[in-house]
């Protein structure tokens, strides 16, 4: 299956942690990338790799992966990280590249 | 500093065609793959297109073979072709860079609306 899964919405207080989850058959072979979109805006790139940040992300913004199941983890959230938080990887053939259907996260 | 610019997009009829530009700046575009990304007006992101560097080209299979992504590395410049369009076709395309010699979109344009409507 080329398919990730997300939940369609998540919440979390000010200032703890929460965990965003995207699970797909592909995620056993290769690595999930995680990207935050904001209203109006383009999406940013926040996770790369086994647990990669690009410059200017905080690193409060963590990832990891078990299995089919990648995780994007922030610890301690703030205000600012209220987003759409999408997985991508690579389906099975290596060459194409897909999409989760994205999570809606509530900083309240 | 990256910057990478669209353009091309617009009011189109259903069965119309339309070409998309991105014009890249602040990096050696020839050495990276490029990549189409849409996103339907309230959905969700939809991988569209890739190219590498060496101009393999890939394809999301819900398109059907009706768009054909191509680069000009003496520009700087990504293009997709559309063609065929219909209703769901309509979205935000994004131009968007892979980090170097990866699969991860590392910078993205700011988008060019595409709209397909009678």
């Amino acid at each position: 299956s080329s398919e990730l899964t997300q939940d369609p919405a998540v919440s979390v207080a000010l200032g703890q942690t929460v965990r965003i989850t995207c699970q797909g058959d592909s995620l056993r072979n290769y690595f999930a990338s995680w990207y935050q979109q904001k209203p109006g805006q383009a999406p940013v790139l926040v996770i790369y790799g086994k647990n990669n940040r690009p410059s200017g992300i905080p690193d409060r913004f963590s990832g990891s992966s078990s299995g089919n199941t990648a995780s994007l983890t922030i610890t301690g959230a703030q205000a600012e990280d209220e987003a759409d938080y999408y997985c991508n990887s690579r389906d099975s053939s290596g060459n194409h590249r897909v999409f989760g259907g994205g999570t809606k996260l509530t900083v309240l | 500093e990256v910057q990478l610019v669209e353009s091309g997009g617009g009011l189109v009829k259903p069965g119309g065609s339309l070409r998309l530009s991105c014009v890249a700046s602040g990096f050696t575009f020839s050495t990276y793959s490029m990549n189409w990304v849409r996103q339907a007006p309230g959905k969700g992101l939809e991988w569209v297109s890739s190219i590498s560097s060496s101009n393999y080209m890939y394809y999301a299979d819900s398109l059907t073979g009706r768009f054909t992504i191509s680069r000009d590395n003496a520009k700087n410049s990504l293009f997709l072709q559309m063609n065929s369009l219909r209703a769901e076709d309509t979205a935000v395309y994004y131009c968007a860079r892979d980090l170097y010699g990866e699969y991860e979109f590392d910078y993205w344009g700011q988008g060019t609306l595409v709209t397909v409507s009678s």
